[in-house]
């Protein structure tokens, strides 16, 4: 079946703009997590949704970053006033719901900031 | 505050040699721990979890780990490699409450030569 997808692989933006990123989890999958990926690091968690709500959003860095997912599917991660620091490639992942079952990983957005 | 340490940044080993990478973790509980593959320009992907239970976990490719509660490690090891198995390696733990997020380790690049 299809896998988590996510859109668009690559996003080059300017200092200062405004992106969207966005996520397809496995149908059926409630649980929602965005990570994030710098370069010869491991991912670090940024936000966790567990059907429409963001039940845990400690690891966004500032409020420059949010997050929804509106109809408990799909999910868009929102960067305001980009820097060059955002740059990094964010993972999105889905899972069944509660319980420890191994999460999805799609293949990641690259974003590079100028 | 949970952590995972990856304390190598590659492994070299022959092909059909026995091989471990190496994890150790910090948690303040009982750990759930996860190991993901990385391949170029693909997502992670899952490769075997320990939540309870026997303490040696089988997972895909052949691969298995090992959990050491009180060397709090989960190396991660195969009997013989295969040159096919050269990716990124990362290891990851979470806790038992709702969230489910992982926090990963550095990662370690496994190098299987011929």
């Amino acid at each position: 079946g299809a896998g988590v997808s996510q859109t668009p692989s690559n996003k080059v933006t300017e200092k200062g703009k405004y992106v969207e990123l966005r996520c397809d989890p496995i149908s059926g999958h409630t649980a929602l997590y965005w990570y994030r990926q710098s370069l010869g690091q491991g991912p670090e968690f940024l936000i966790y949704f567990q059907g429409t709500g963001a039940a845990d959003d400690s690891g966004l860095p500032n409020d420059r970053f949010f997050a929804v997912r509106p109809e408990g599917s799909v999910s868009t991660l929102k960067i305001q006033r980009t820097e060059r620091g955002d740059s990094a490639v964010y993972l999105c992942a889905s899972s069944l719901g509660q319980g420890f079952n191994e999460q999805f990983f799609g293949p990641g957005t690259r974003l590079t900031v100028l | 505050a949970q952590s995972v340490a990856q304390p190598e940044d590659q492994v070299n080993v022959a092909e059909g040699n026995p091989l471990t990478v190496k994890c150790t973790y910090s948690v303040s509980g009982n750990p759930y721990l996860f190991w993901y593959v990385q391949y170029p320009n693909r997502g992670l992907q899952f490769l075997l979890k320990y939540i309870t239970g026997d303490n040696l976990v089988k997972g895909s490719y052949g691969f298995e780990a090992e959990f050491n509660k009180s060397q709090t490690s989960f190396h991660l090891k195969k009997p013989s490699a295969l040159v096919s198995d050269s990716a990124l390696y990362f290891c990851a733990v979470t806790l038992n409450n709702a969230g489910n997020m992982l926090t990963f380790g550095g990662g370690t690049r496994l190098m299987v030569k011929p």
